[in-house]
């Protein structure tokens, strides 16, 4: 089974509208982190969030809010009020405590902000 | 440099022929993670070290990769007898605590692009 799912390959916005990237994950291990990049056009991964699985609160960063539901498995990231240079792919990323340092990444989802 | 740097940035080369991958951390970073991506494709992981040691090669696609770390520093992934569907880019990283409970963000370098012609 997949580790992390991201079922939207591509997504478009509207500049200065909100935007929800789906991710979806699988682990058994109840220590776990969560992660999203964002992978411009040059090619750079930027850290964006982070959310841990025993983190009581959604984490937010500035624009960027992470959707949590335990339940669910889902760590969805909200992108508030876009901007045309969130135009990038996401990458949702998932951390198990059990695997110690590697990181499992999903398929991505190409997000394009129209002016 | 504060940052992941990757050399070289561009490698052009033909089918059959070996071609090695460098990666120089983040200073004090002990853990080191190579990924490849293939063209509007996600990353898949290779490999990762924690300091020289690699305890997770299963990502490996084959028997022509492999990979080394001197110390805690520069990595370098060798891909021997190369194939046109090796071509792809080649990304490494870096991460610093060995604490789980750290928000252990990975540092990514800018990669290799390789064409095997």
């Amino acid at each position: 089974a997949q580790k992390i799912t991201q079922t939207q390959p591509g997504m478009f916005v509207q500049e200065k509208e909100a935007v929800t990237l789906d991710c979806t994950y699988d682990t058994s291990d109840p220590s776990y982190g969560l992660f999203w990049y964002k992978q411009p056009s040059s090619g750079e991964m930027i850290f964006l969030i982070y959310q841990g699985s025993y983190d009581q609160q959604n984490a937010t960063e500035g624009r960027y809010s992470l959707n949590f539901q335990k339940a669910r498995k889902s760590a969805n990231l909200v992108i508030s009020a876009s901007q045309l240079g969130d135009s990038a792919m996401y990458f949702c990323a998932m951390r198990e405590e059990m695997a110690g340092n590697q990181f499992y990444f999903g398929t991505g989802t190409s997000l394009t902000v129209i002016p | 440099g504060a940052g992941v740097s990757q050399s070289p940035s561009n490698k052009v080369t033909e089918k059959g022929k070996d071609v090695e991958l460098r990666c120089d951390p983040i200073s004090g970073h002990t853990a080191l993670y190579w990924y490849r991506q293939r063209l509007g494709q996600g990353l898949e992981f290779l490999i990762y070290f924690q300091g020289n040691s690699a305890p997770d090669k299963s990502g490996l696609p084959s028997d022509r990769f492999s990979a080394e770390r001197t110390g805690e520093s520069v990595s370098t992934l060798t891909i021997q007898r190369t194939q046109q569907e090796d071509s792809a880019v080649y990304l490494c990283a870096s991460s610093a605590s060995r604490d789980f409970w750290r928000v252990e963000t990975q540092y990514f370098g800018p990669g290799t692009r390789l064409l095997v012609l």
